[in-house]
């Protein structure tokens, strides 16, 4: 069946440092995927998507990679800010319209001051 | 903010019963979707609607029901309600062109007791 699972439930990063959290997939052909950001008792805030012939893409202090051989996303923030504490949640979906996006459970992330 | 809005933010409601929850998609945004998220599930996608026609199913039970109306509000029906059905509902809205990002509502919380 197919899955999406995200490395952890909780990490703790020093502020300042990059923090690299991971999603893998499997018996998924993505066309693309996409990440977003839940903070407690709100609905989850899109970041970034790349498509499955991109390999990298960047937004200011964020970068996603996606690895269709590894059926892997990194999603990295660097100088990680206390303000960046959040969940983060990868999203995959295997046609071009959105069509039943399916999320991981998401990655807790504790930015320490 | 998003601009998608949901209402109610909190209900609460005995077992057996039935229950509507409303949102009004993001203006411009032709397709809704509804997402249900439990602490030990995470983003269950629930069912997805394009100018009024449903257009992606995925885990919704046969006592939940949903539509989009012609102003492209949508709603989704809870009935017989059971304990389990206690979780976070969540609307989202997109332009659904070409792997457009989802605007999510900051949900419903539903507690059934």
């Amino acid at each position: 069946s197919q899955k999406i699972e995200q490395n952890s439930e909780a990490l703790n990063i020093q502020e300042g440092k990059t923090a690299t959290l991971t999603c893998n997939y499997t018996n998924y052909s993505p066309a693309y995927l996409q990440w977003y950001r839940q903070d407690p008792g709100r609905g989850p805030v899109f970041l970034l998507l790349i498509r499955e012939n991109e390999k990298e893409k960047r937004k200011e202090r964020l970068k996603v990679t996606f690895d269709t051989t590894l059926k892997q996303s990194l999603f990295h923030i660097t100088a990680s800010q206390p303000a960046d504490s959040a969940t983060y949640l990868c999203a995959l979906a295997r046609t071009y319209g959105n069509e039943k996006l399916t999320f991981g459970t998401g990655t807790r992330l504790t930015i320490i001051p | 903010d998003s601009g998608v809005t949901q209402t109610p933010k909190h209900l609460i409601t005995a077992t057996g019963q039935r229950v509507t929850l409303r949102c009004s998609p993001r203006s411009g945004d032709l397709s809704v979707y509804w997402y249900q998220q439990s602490l030990d599930q995470g983003l269950q996608f629930l069912i997805q609607y394009y100018n009024g026609e449903e257009r992606a199913k995925g885990n919704i039970l046969e006592r939940f029901s949903a539509q989009q109306f012609p102003d492209l509000h949508s709603e989704l029906n809870l009935s017989s309600l059971e304990l389990g059905d206690s979780a976070l509902y969540f609307c989202a809205s997109s332009v659904m062109v070409d792997n457009s990002p989802l605007h999510f509502g900051n949900g419903t919380r539903l507690t059934v007791t």
